[in-house]
C-alpha cells in the first residue's frame, strides 16, 4: 500500500498567515492527489484533485502544488473559515490512501 | 441539489452484522463509482470499498481490512447504494460515509455512526 504522510499534525496560526501543509507519498503517484478540509462534527470537503487543480467554489487562497511524492496545500492568506483538519489522498493505486491530516487551530 | 443520506448505523454487538444504505440525488446516480470511507472517532479517513458503474459491470473493490467481511452493492433503479456489514470488530466502529468516485471523492454524505461493543 501506499503510506501517506503529512507535516505538520498540528499548525496554530493566525487569521491573515500564510499556512502551508506538507503531505509526502512512499512511492510516486505522480499527480494523483487530492486535498480535502474536514470541520468537526461534519464530513470532509473536496478541495483540490489532480494536485494543483481546484474544485468549483474552492476560494482562490487554497493552492495545490507538487509532483512524485511530495506536495504541498497553501492558504495564502488564512481566513476564520479555514480553521480545520486538512487530509491529502492518494487515487493512483487501490487501496486509496489518506494522509493523517494536518488540524490548523487558532493561534 | 446534489446529496448522499447515509442511514442503518446503529450499536451492534462483536460478530454481529448490519446493513448500511446511501440514498443518492441531483445527479445521475447509475453514471458514477461509488464508495465507502470511514473514519474512527478522533481518527483519520480510511477508504473501505468501491463499487463501479454498469458500463464497469458493477465490478468492486476492497480494503484489505474489511475484505471477506463486507460486501459493497448498489441499487440503480432506487439510487441507492449500501454496505453489508458482517463478523462484525470492534475496530470497525467508525463513521462511514457515502461518496462519489471515482478518483477523487468530491461528494460525501453527513455519515452514520457504527458502534461494535459487547
Amino acid at each position: 500500500d501506499i503510506q501517506m504522510t503529512q507535516s505538520p499534525s498540528t499548525l496554530s496560526a493566525s487569521v491573515g498567515d500564510r499556512v502551508t501543509i506538507t503531505c509526502r507519498a512512499s512511492q510516486s503517484i505522480s499527480s494523483s492527489l487530492a486535498w480535502y478540509q474536514q470541520k468537526p462534527g461534519k464530513a470532509p470537503k473536496f478541495l483540490i484533485y489532480w494536485a494543483s487543480s481546484l474544485d468549483s467554489g474552492v476560494p482562490s487562497r487554497f493552492s495545490g502544488s507538487g509532483s512524485g511524492t511530495e506536495f504541498t496545500l497553501t492558504i495564502s492568506s488564512l481566513q476564520p473559515d479555514d480553521f480545520a483538519t486538512y487530509y491529502c489522498q492518494q487515487y493512483l493505486v487501490y487501496p486509496f490512501t489518506f494522509g493523517p491530516g494536518t488540524k490548523v487551530d487558532i493561534k | 441539489e446534489v446529496q448522499l443520506v447515509e442511514s442503518g448505523g446503529a450499536l451492534v454487538q462483536p460478530g454481529g452484522s448490519l446493513r448500511l444504505s446511501c440514498a443518492a440525488s441531483g445527479f445521475t446516480f447509475s453514471d458514477h463509482y461509488m464508495d465507502w470511507v470511514r473514519q474512527a472517532p478522533g481518527k483519520g479517513l480510511e477508504w473501505v470499498a468501491r463499487t463501479r458503474n454498469k458500463a464497469n459491470s458493477f465490478t468492486t473493490e476492497y480494503a484489505a481490512s474489511v475484505k471477506g467481511r463486507f460486501v459493497i452493492s448498489r441499487d440503480d433503479s432506487k439510487n441507492s447504494l449500501y454496505l453489508q456489514m458482517n463478523s462484525l470488530k470492534t475496530d470497525d466502529t467508525a463513521v462511514y460515509y457515502c461518496t462519489r468516485g471515482p478518483r477523487v471523492f468530491d461528494i460525501w454524505g453527513q455519515g452514520t455512526m457504527v458502534t461494535v461493543s459487547s
